[in-house]
C-alpha cells in the first residue's frame, strides 16, 4: 500500500532562517505531488506541484521554492522565512489520470518567530 | 475555469440528526468531485468520489454523497451523525479534460456534532 511521510512534525523558526521541509511516497511509482499551506485551520492554499522529476509549477510567486530531485521525494524550501510564511503545510500525491483523488500528508506545524 | 463553493462556514447538527454539508461547482466539461475530512492538526483524508456511474456515492464512516448534474452540487450526507464527525470538511473538483491538473478544493465547512 502507498504511504506518505513529512518531516518535520513541528518546526520553529526565527524570521529570516532557512526553511526545508521534506515530502515522501512510498508505494507508487511516478506520482503527480503537491505542495499546500493551510492557515487558521481554514482553506488550502496550492503552493506548487509536480508531474515528474525537475518538473514544478508555482501557484505562488513568493519566498518559497520546491525540487523534486527524485520520484517520490518533494522538497519544500525557503532561503528567508517571513512571519507570513507560518501555517500548515501538506504534502499530498496522487496519481492524476487513473484514480483522480489526491492522498494527504500528516503535515508539518511552521511557526515563525 | 474550474471552481467549487462550500456556502456554509459552520453546521451544527445534534448528535443522531443527519446531516448535510453542501458543495456546488462549476466547470466546462464533466466534473470528478470528492469530499475529504480534516481532524485538528491532520492531513485530509479522502472520505469518498464520484467520477461516473451511480449518482449516489457511499463512502467511509457512513457518509454518502449525491451528485445533482441540474444543480450543480455535491452535497455530502450522513443519516445519523456521531459527536467524533466533528471536523473539517473540504469538497474538490476536477475537470474531466484538466489532465494531471490539481484538484480545485473548497474553503471548507466546520461541522460541529452536538451531543
Amino acid at each position: 500500500s502507498q504511504t506518505i511521510h513529512q518531516w518535520p512534525a513541528t518546526l520553529v523558526q526565527p524570521v529570516g532562517s532557512p526553511l526545508s521541509l521534506e515530502c515522501t511516497v512510498e508505494g507508487t511509482s511516478n506520482p503527480n505531488l503537491y505542495w499546500y499551506r493551510q492557515a487558521a485551520g481554514r482553506g488550502l492554499q496550492l503552493l506548487f506541484y509536480s508531474v515528474g522529476i525537475g518538473q514544478i509549477s508555482s501557484e505562488v510567486p513568493q519566498n518559497l521554492s520546491a525540487s523534486r530531485p527524485q520520484d517520490r521525494q518533494f522538497i519544500l524550501s525557503s532561503k528567508k522565512l517571513l512571519l507570513s510564511d507560518s501555517g500548515f503545510y501538506l504534502c499530498a500525491w496522487g496519481v492524476g489520470t487513473i484514480s483522480y483523488e489526491q492522498y494527504f500528508g500528516p503535515g508539518t506545524r511552521l511557526t515563525v518567530t | 475555469a474550474q471552481s467549487v463553493a462550500q456556502p456554509e462556514d459552520q453546521v451544527n447538527v445534534a448528535e443522531g440528526n443527519p446531516l448535510t454539508v453542501k458543495c456546488t461547482y462549476s466547470v466546462s466539461g464533466n466534473p470528478y468531485l470528492f469530499w475529504y475530512v480534516q481532524y485538528p492538526n491532520r492531513g485530509l483524508q479522502f472520505l469518498l468520489k464520484y467520477i461516473t456511474g451511480d449518482n449516489l456515492v457511499k463512502g467511509s464512516y457512513g457518509f454518502e454523497a449525491e451528485f445533482n448534474k441540474s444543480q450543480t452540487s455535491f452535497h455530502l450526507k450522513k443519516p445519523s451523525a456521531l459527536v467524533s464527525d466533528s471536523a473539517l470538511y473540504f469538497c474538490a473538483v476536477r475537470d474531466e479534460n484538466s489532465g494531471n491538473t490539481p484538484l480545485v478544493f473548497g474553503k471548507g465547512t466546520r461541522l460541529s456534532v452536538i451531543a
